[in-house]
């Protein structure tokens, strides 16, 4: 059973708004990861966290931002939302190096 | 050259036979290795982590890793249409950070 939840599972939402993606896990991990995925294609990194105050961005440039204020909470900000940031969001955690991924936000901008 | 390359298929495997999925990368420093498995629509899950030379068992599953090859594979014996995927390939690299592969997806034909 996933101790990773991200909310909202799908989002609908208008060109130009302010979204967060939530990203909560219950298993005491250090390490969180946002990952974006469109469908069929692969995994890119956009952000990670190595612990609290601590953000990096990831491989892919993306115009989100995240913040790390608690060890369990790790959200994603997209400040204006635009039809080229439709993709999956992928969350997940780690205490070593195998990863526990969320079930993942849909995201389409219209 | 990608740091880790998988063969993107489709790989057609017919019911109850050994699915071979491969994996090759490119950090000789790399010490861990995973397999996850991706269902259509839905996050990767960890099926598989192999740290040592030779292979792996787990139920139906084997991974095997040839470090001097740069190489990891994933055996699926009596494979079954539950089988059917994307099977992701993921390196822990040197600098401290997992790499995946662009996937091999699987087709377990009936």
């Amino acid at each position: 059973e996933a101790d990773i939840y991200q909310t909202p599972r799908y989002l609908v939402i208008g060109t130009g708004k302010k979204i967060t993606l939530e990203c909560s896990q219950t298993m005491g991990h250090d390490k969180m990861y946002w990952y974006q995925q469109d469908p069929g294609m692969e995994l890119h990194l956009i952000h990670y966290s190595y612990g609290v105050n601590s953000t990096e961005k990831g491989d892919l440039s993306s115009e989100s931002t995240v913040s790390r204020i608690r060890t369990e909470h790790f959200p994603l900000t997209l400040e204006s939302a635009r039809p080229s940031h439709t993709s999956q969001y992928l969350c997940a955690s780690s205490a070593g190096e195998g990863y526990t991924f969320g079930s993942g936000t849909r995201l389409t901008v219209v | 050259q990608k740091e880790v390359e998988q063969n993107s298929g489709p790989l057609s495997v017919p019911e109850g036979a050994i699915a071979s999925l491969n994996c090759t990368y490119s950090d000789r420093g790399s010490q861990s290795f995973f397999w996850y498995r991706q269902y259509s629509g839905k996050s990767p899950e960890l099926i598989m982590s192999i740290y040592s030379n030779g292979d792996k068992e787990d139920g139906r599953f084997t991974a095997q890793l040839n470090k001097a090859s740069q190489y990891v594979s994933l055996l699926i014996r009596d494979s079954q249409p539950s089988d059917s995927a994307t099977y992701l390939c993921a390196v822990y690299s040197s600098a401290s950070k997992i790499i995946f592969g662009s996937g091999t997806r699987l087709s377990i034909r009936p």
